[in-house]
């Protein structure tokens, strides 16, 4: 298996609401990544986690919750969070910590606040 | 810190026309490079990556890199572009230190391939 799944792959949500995005990998990656990508630009990293344990949180509003439950999986809880959040949400694994084998990026989910 | 540079927000080329996609990185150590391409509404799929040794760079889908210290660059080529090609691709660099486990992308190419 040498892919990153992420479900769901669209998701529409209240400002209310609480929802989570998951990332799943089986290809023994010890670091995963959480990517937000706006139309048009870059993606852009929001967390990374390395051997399950969060490494780099690049400054993201609270209302975005990263785990890691086990080597395999990731997980990005969303709570209130406004339109302007809508994106394409990206995931990736790499090999090392440090990425410097290559990422491996899933599909993504599509959000949309409304 | 790093940071990528793609010059050319948009290329259009005809379909078996050659094409080069250019790159420019600002790193002060050896950087780690990449080359991702993106079809709309999807992921990021890696087409090549260098980190040390041959500077030209073979890829999937017939690509190919060639790294130049000197120009601080990582341009993407392929001899024979296919409509299949059309899509919008990032370089990316990766760098360790504080940045570790960072991959900084630039802002992007968008293709376009006429038939």
């Amino acid at each position: 298996d040498t892919e990153v799944t992420q479900t769901p792959k669209h998701l529409v949500m209240g400002m209310t609401n609480k929802k989570s995005l998951k990332c799943e990998q089986h290809m023994g990656h010890r670091a995963m990544y959480w990517y937000k990508q706006k139309a048009k630009k870059p993606p852009e990293l929001m967390f990374v986690y390395s051997y399950e344990k969060l490494s780099i949180n690049e400054s993201v509003p609270s209302r975005f919750s990263p785990e890691c439950p086990n080597s395999s999986l990731l997980n990005l809880h969303l709570h209130a969070l406004q339109p302007e959040d809508s994106a394409l949400y990206l995931c990736a694994s790499s090999q090392d910590s440090g990425g410097l084998g290559g990422y491996t990026f899933g599909s993504g989910t599509r959000l949309t606040v409304v | 810190a790093q940071s990528v540079t793609q010059p050319d927000i948009h290329i259009t080329v005809s379909e078996g026309a050659s094409l080069e996609l250019r790159c420019n990185y600002s790193y002060g150590a050896t950087p780690y490079l990449f080359w991702y391409v993106q079809s709309p509404g999807q992921g990021l799929q890696l087409l090549l990556k260098y980190f040390s040794g041959d500077t030209l760079v073979q890829g999937i889908k017939g690509f190919e890199a060639e790294f130049k210290r000197s120009q601080s660059s990582f341009n993407l080529r392929k001899p024979s572009v296919h409509w299949s090609d059309a899509a919008e691709y990032f370089c990316a660099v990766a760098a360790l230190g504080t940045s570790y486990g960072k991959l900084t992308f630039g802002q992007g190419t968008i293709l376009t391939v006429h038939p």
